[in-house]
């Protein structure tokens, strides 16, 4: 079946650094949604891409979609406490059923 | 509309009792979605409704498994003689269309003990 691996599952940064999670399809997607699910809550739409290649920013956040609509990337610069928490990609896939990722945990150092 | 609600919050039960948790979605929202998540791992998709009719169910779900959106806006989903590996968070999501963002609810979480 379809699957959407995301990577890495943990990453940890001094606040202030820069942190990415990339998102990999098996087939083509008709559109992909980050999602970002803070400790203890519930998964929240950050944003949805749909064209190949398409970029789209949101302050510090940075999304892409590839040309082959088979992968994405989330990039936050220069990391806040307040980016803590688990960064979900979703792909949506040709039965029209979103596709999750495992998620990217960002833990921000002492 | 204050968003998508889910009741209870909690549930504690003992191994082989019948549990049922409701969902109410974002009122115009024609979609509805139950996901069943573990700690450290993605929402991981039970089944959905497009207005009263459930369209699909994973393949994962097993037969104690059930869910109703009986008149099209509130959903329930009742798990039949729990088990210890049942105990995760129920998170319900809505959305306008297939296809569109998804709104979850707090999620109900299970303990079964």
């Amino acid at each position: 079946g379809q699957q959407v691996m995301q990577i890495p599952q943990y990453q940890h940064v001094q606040e202030g650094e820069d942190f990415t999670t990339y998102c990999n399809s098996s087939t083509t997607l008709s559109n992909i949604q980050w999602y970002k699910q803070r400790p203890g809550g519930h998964p929240v739409f950050l944003i949805q891409l749909v064209k190949s290649g398409e970029v789209k920013k949101q302050k510090r956040l940075t999304f892409q979609f590839g040309e082959a609509k088979k992968n994405s990337s989330l990039h936050i610069t220069a990391t806040q406490t307040t980016d803590v928490g688990t960064y979900f990609c979703a792909g949506l896939g040709s039965n029209y059923q979103l596709i999750w990722g495992a998620g990217t945990k960002l833990i921000i150092k002492p | 509309d204050t968003g998508v609600s889910q009741n209870p919050r909690h549930k504690i039960t003992k191994r082989g009792q019948n549990v049922t948790f409701r969902c109410d979605p974002i009122s115009e929202h024609n979609r509805l979605y139950w996901y069943r998540q573990t700690l450290g791992q993605g929402p991981e998709f039970l089944t959905y409704f497009q207005n009263e009719a459930q369209l699909e169910k994973s393949r994962l779900l097993s037969d104690r498994f059930s869910a109703e959106r009986p008149k099209g806006s509130f959903s329930t989903l009742e798990i039949q003689r729990t088990e210890q590996g049942d105990s995760a968070m129920y998170l319900c999501a809505s959305s306008l269309a297939g296809g569109d963002e998804q709104y979850f609810g707090p999620g109900t979480r299970l303990t079964v003990t």
